[in-house]
């Protein structure tokens, strides 16, 4: 299977200002066709899950533009240009290529 | 609007059974794939199931494999998940997502093993 490593585990931020994580993967999550199946998953407390990033950097509707995100091959970043506080929460990257199973990476918990 | 409402998580011993339903509303359920995702108490997600459009097709995690078994019921927009011989590891809310990458989430459903 293939392993989503996500650092860091708890990145305490300020209010205003930008925040960082990495996810990296096992293997490459390129396929055929030049896509990435690379998505990225916000859960703040005491809700479920909801899709903020899919294919590496496509915004879903409703998300704000200070959360981007980048990269290629094994190696990703989501980021948030100046954290507000309803960011607070835990983020999880998905990979979706090689699957069975789609695994997720262990999170990274955003706390102010 | 998208909505999906998991229901019929509970308390059941090890060894027994229990069956997952999930309605789904405001979109057109038939044209797409469907998962089950959970998480243990205080813990990440783990990928459960999926179930491809029409159902022909359907695919679970190694943990689960021999013991749970995906389906759907498209004329009700429904997703099931009959889980047997449940382990204690097997605690853990459940959710149903939408589509090949996960679009939308219900607000889950707490299953409990212990005795």
């Amino acid at each position: 299977d293939v392993v989503m490593t996500q650092s860091p585990l708890s990145l305490p931020v300020t209010l205003g200002q930008p925040a960082s994580m990495s996810c990296r993967s096992s293997q490459s999550l390129v396929y055929s066709g030049g896509y990435t199946d690379l998505h990225w998953y916000q859960q703040r407390p005491g809700q479920s899950p909801r899709r903020l990033i899919y294919r590496v950097s496509n915004r879903d509707s409703g998300v704000p533009d200070r959360f981007s995100g980048s990269g290629s091959g094994t190696d990703f970043t989501l980021k948030i240009s100046r954290v507000e506080a309803e960011d607070v929460g835990v983020y999880y990257c998905m990979q979706g290529v090689h699957w069975p199973p789609y695994t997720f990476g262990q999170g990274t918990n955003l706390e102010i | 609007e998208v909505q999906l409402l998991e229901s019929g998580g509970g308390l059941v011993q090890p060894g027994g059974s229990l069956r997952l339903s999930c309605a789904a509303s405001g979109f057109t359920f038939s044209t797409y794939d469907m998962n089950w995702v959970r998480q243990a108490p205080g813990k990440g997600l783990e990928w459960v199931s999926l179930i491809d459009l029409g159902g022909s097709n359907t695919y679970y995690a190694d943990s689960v494999q021999g013991r749970f078994t995906i389906s759907r019921d498209d004329s009700e927009n429904t997703l099931y998940l009959q889980m047997n011989s449940l382990r204690a590891e097997d605690t853990a809310v459940y959710y149903c997502a939408k589509g090949r990458w996960l679009d939308d989430w219900g607000p889950g459903t707490l299953v409990t093993v212990s005795s």
